[in-house]
């Protein structure tokens, strides 16, 4: 069965320090991936997604930026985090085939910043 | 613009209580409506997914239905561990990375 880590679960980091939140599934091949920012009273805002190894779409422009180095592998980065960066990041996967399959979701990294 | 209204905000209800859940939304064509329920702290786990106006799924004490315009999922007898929240997402027919609209959730609450 196929399944979804994200680490760490909780993070605090000072205003302007780096970042770096990693995902990995298992059990799937060429999955497409996704990473959201949930904060409060908000719902699910997709940040980016892959649908290959080097191949990143934005969705909203911001100051984080994401990686995928392999198949499996999804990163969230940011070179100098905001205190706006703050809230609960998910990352998602999605099987190849029929687009309409439902995206399956790690639990999450709380990021907080000082 | 894809738009999800979910309501209400958030609902208490008594264990055995039966209640529905709205989900309201505006798409360019639907490919998919899909439900979510949310634990504190955890991510969004799988529920259903609806296709097409007058499909309906279940499973255990829920069941989601789908018009035009909006989905409600029915909760029948609840129990103390059905709390969560509740998310509502749809699929556009348009857009070939599957990105997935979500409303605010429904914080469900039951009391035993």
């Amino acid at each position: 069965s196929q399944t979804i880590h994200q680490w760490p679960a909780t993070l605090v980091q000072p205003v302007g320090s780096p970042l770096s939140l990693e995902c990995t599934v298992e059990g799937t091949s060429n999955p497409n991936l996704y990473w959201y920012r949930q904060a409060a009273g908000r719902g699910l805002q997709l940040l980016f997604y892959s649908v290959g190894i080097g191949q990143i779409s934005s969705e909203v422009p911001q100051n984080l930026s994401a990686s995928r180095p392999q198949d499996r592998q999804f990163i969230l980065s940011s070179k100098k985090l905001l205190l706006s960066d703050s809230g609960f990041y998910l990352c998602a996967w999605r099987g190849q085939g029929a687009i309409n399959q439902p995206q399956h979701f790690g639990d999450g990294t709380r990021l907080s910043i000082l | 613009e894809d738009q999800v209204t979910q309501s209400p905000e958030a609902l208490r209800l008594q264990e055995g209580e039966s209640s529905s859940l709205n989900c309201s939304y505006t798409v360019s064509g639907l490919r998919g409506l899909f439900w979510y329920r949310q634990d504190p702290g955890k991510g969004p786990e799988f529920l259903f997914t609806l296709y097409s106006a007058g499909e309906e799924k279940e499973k255990e004490r829920l069941k989601a239905t789908l018009t035009k315009k909006e989905s409600f999922l029915h909760i029948t007898a609840p129990k103390p561990e059905d709390s969560a929240t509740y998310l509502c997402a749809v699929q556009a027919l348009t857009g070939a990375n599957s990105k997935l609209t979500f409303g605010k959730g429904i914080t469900l609450s039951v009391r035993p």
